[in-house]
């Protein structure tokens, strides 16, 4: 069975500060991709990164990267900078093979809210 | 530019009143899926539809059913609306890949209220 852990319920930081949001996952498949997704008060999901299970490079986008440790099961998410603009909930997501009819589905984890005070 | 449509944004029904939610989509995507997401939780998958194939989740209520008359379009039927059935009701599309790559894009929600 898959699962996604994120034990970081709340984060608070003050702008400007650097932040990681954890994320540890479980998973039998030796083929899986993960994702980060930010949930703004707004409610839309938008997605933030996929990463295959055979690629642990790890990834820089502006202020936001992630660490990707396969031998820890974990893939990381850290913020530089922060803003308030990055005030959200962020979902770690975890998708396996083929599971039928064309579709993947994704496992969430519960998501950490990060606040980012002025 | 918007990729995923939801509407309406808010809707506020009646105990047992039936209510219909309605998603498209400008990306042609084969796969669409309806979320339901209660507060401070994760979105959980009621089912999903790989082009004109519907699939349920084992444990959706029978309350809930789904319609995609075409590519564009899926509807999320509440025939008998609960209180408990109050949360964020999430629309999301992938494009068919293979292996788990296809990341789902999300439309930005129904807040549905029951009273």
């Amino acid at each position: 069975a898959q699962k996604v852990t994120q034990a970081q319920t709340e984060i608070s930081v003050v702008e400007k500060e650097d932040v990681t949001l954890d994320c540890v996952y479980e998973t039998r498949d030796t083929t899986y991709y993960l994702f980060w997704y930010k949930q703004p008060p707004s409610g839309e999901l938008v997605f933030l990164i996929r990463r295959n299970s055979f690629d642990e490079q790890n990834e820089i986008s502006g202020r936001y990267s992630w660490n990707f440790q396969k031998s820890t099961s974990s893939f990381n998410f850290t913020i530089t900078a922060s803003q308030v603009v990055d005030s959200a909930v962020y979902f770690c997501a975890l998708s396996d093979l083929y599971s039928g009819a064309g579709s993947y589905q994704l496992t969430f984890g519960k998501g950490t809210k990060l606040s980012v005070i002025p | 530019d918007a990729m995923v449509i939801q509407n309406p944004r808010y809707q506020v029904t009646q105990f047992g009143k039936p209510v219909t939610l309605s998603c498209s989509q400008t990306l042609n995507h084969n796969v669409m899926y309806w979320y339901q997401q209660k507060s401070s939780q994760a979105p959980k998958l009621l089912f999903h539809y790989y082009d004109k194939d519907f699939n349920n989740e084992a444990d959706t209520p029978d309350n809930f059913q789904s319609r995609r008359p075409n590519t564009s379009f899926c509807f999320l039927d509440i025939r008998s609306p609960g209180l408990g059935d109050a949360a964020m009701y999430l629309c999301a599309t992938s494009r068919v890949a293979t292996g788990g790559r296809n990341e789902q894009y999300f439309g930005p929600g129904t807040r549905l209220t029951v009273t």
